[in-house]
């Protein structure tokens, strides 16, 4: 399996602007979930789905950010707008129902300017 | 509610064994699991451990889990260079569907 596939990578983009980083989980993996890593908060979950439906949310910092999962292959996390102190890495995660381990994707690093 | 603690640093001999701590606050914990980090890269799922045990083993890596004080360590035996990177403690809550609660990191640098 080629793992959680994340993209893209790297992305810049001006404050203001719309921001969409995408995801692939593992194939059969029934949770997703969006992290998101900064050097004064570390680790900090957004949101996570489970069977592409969004459980909890309660991590989304505002209404700027907004996920979406319209099937078992494909998240996205969406900011509009973008402001500076979103710039982060932004992770993606799955797994399956009832196991322990939890993969993580590479990351998009994020710079809004 | 939920806490974990990390360390920040730790520096060792290449060939030194390396063990970096944790402590959780949550007595619900599910799993218990160790992530490996590298410049730049993603989160490296290293070793994890279900709380209903106090020890597991995996080649060089030992996990050692004491319920009791909810207490997380990793045992890395005969460290190598390669290991320089950022450690994450980081627990499951029962109930929580899995979604993660991270330690800040620790930072292992191995000299040569």
């Amino acid at each position: 399996d080629a793992g959680v596939i994340q993209s893209p990578r790297h992305e810049v983009t001006e404050m203001g602007q719309e921001v969409t980083l995408r995801c692939k989980p593992i194939s059969g993996h029934d949770y997703l979930f969006w992290y998101r890593q900064t050097m004064m908060r570390g680790l900090e979950l957004l949101i996570y789905f489970n069977n592409n439906v969004p459980i909890d949310d309660s991590g989304m910092p505002e209404d700027r950010f907004s996920a979406k999962m319209p099937n078992a292959s494909f998240s996205t996390l969406k900011i509009q707008p973008s402001e500076p102190r979103d710039s982060a890495v932004y992770f993606c995660a799955s797994r399956v129902a009832g196991e322990g381990e939890q993969y993580f994707g590479p990351g998009t690093r994020l710079t809004v300017t | 509610g939920e806490d974990v603690e990390q360390s920040l640093f730790l520096s060792v001999r290449e060939g030194d064994s390396s063990v970096i701590n944790c402590t959780y606050t949550d007595s619900s914990s599910t799993y218990l699991y160790w992530y490996k980090q590298e410049p730049g890269a993603g989160l490296q799922l290293l070793t994890y451990i279900f709380s209903n045990m106090d020890m597991k083993q995996d080649q060089r890596l030992t996990v050692l889990l004491n319920k009791k004080d909810k207490h997380l360590s990793l045992r890395i035996a005969d460290t190598q260079t390669g290991d320089s990177a950022i450690y994450f403690c980081a627990e499951s809550i029962e109930g929580s569907q899995g979604n993660l609660i991270f330690g800040k990191g620790t930072k292992l640098s191995v000299k040569p």
